[in-house]
């Protein structure tokens, strides 16, 4: 499809691992990027994974990368409820950016 | 160091009307982009700006224009405006528009269409 697709509910306890996923469209999108957003408020960069990478690590932030099967995910170690928002994953196509839908994680107490 | 900036954060025009977007990037940063997000999606790219010329565009009609200044601010303008313009318009800049590097996000003017 044409479409950068994410499941668009997410709910984890405090203090558990968040996990969000996404498929993206373009097998050569070279960057993919994790962005969070909050109520009210613009869009906050996450991390960003080059494509020939299958990891990155940034703190409580894991990245993984699947190229294979277009497949992107972000986990969230010791999630907080200050983590609550919504979170959109994106690939550069062209000169633009294309973003999916985004997932809302709620974090319960 | 400020953000991205733009103005007004929020806006209420009625349907004919124009409308005028503005955008400050990062200190440094030369190229700007426009998103439109309407509420329950993603950001849908509508133009890329590098030194004052367009380098992107976006699948939106020509009511849509935007221009970038030699201080590398921008404006987004959008004429004849119809109920469904009503959205979150966000600006993003990077240092120079390449896909290596991140886009940067303001927090985005709301415009209501009445």
């Amino acid at each position: 499809g044409e479409d950068v697709e994410q499941s668009l509910f997410l709910s984890v306890r405090e203090g558990d691992s968040s996990v969000i996923n996404c498929t993206y469209t373009d097998s050569s999108s070279t960057y993919l990027y994790w962005y969070k957003q909050e109520p009210g408020a613009g869009l906050q960069l996450l991390t960003y994974i080059f494509s020939n990478m299958d990891m990155k690590q940034d703190q409580r932030l894991t990245v993984l990368l699947n190229k294979k099967d277009k497949h992107l995910s972000l986990r969230i170690a010791d999630t907080q409820t200050g983590d609550s928002a919504i979170y959109f994953c994106a690939e550069i196509f062209s000169n633009d950016m294309r973003f999916g839908a985004g997932t809302r994680l709620t974090v319960k107490p | 160091d400020a953000g991205v900036t733009q103005s007004p954060t929020h806006l209420i025009k009625t349907r004919g009307q124009h409308v005028t977007l503005r955008c400050s990037p990062i200190s440094g940063h030369k190229s700007v982009s426009w998103y439109q997000q309407v509420l329950g999606q993603g950001p849908q790219f509508i133009f890329q700006y590098y030194e004052k010329e367009e380098r992107g565009r976006g699948n939106f009609p020509d009511r849509f224009s935007a221009r970038q200044f030699p201080n590398y601010s921008s404006e987004l303008n959008v004429n004849a405006l119809l109920l469904g313009d009503s959205a979150l318009y966000l600006c993003a800049s990077s240092l120079e528009g390449q896909s290596n590097q991140p886009q940067h996000f303001g927090d985005g003017t709301r415009l209501s269409i009445l």
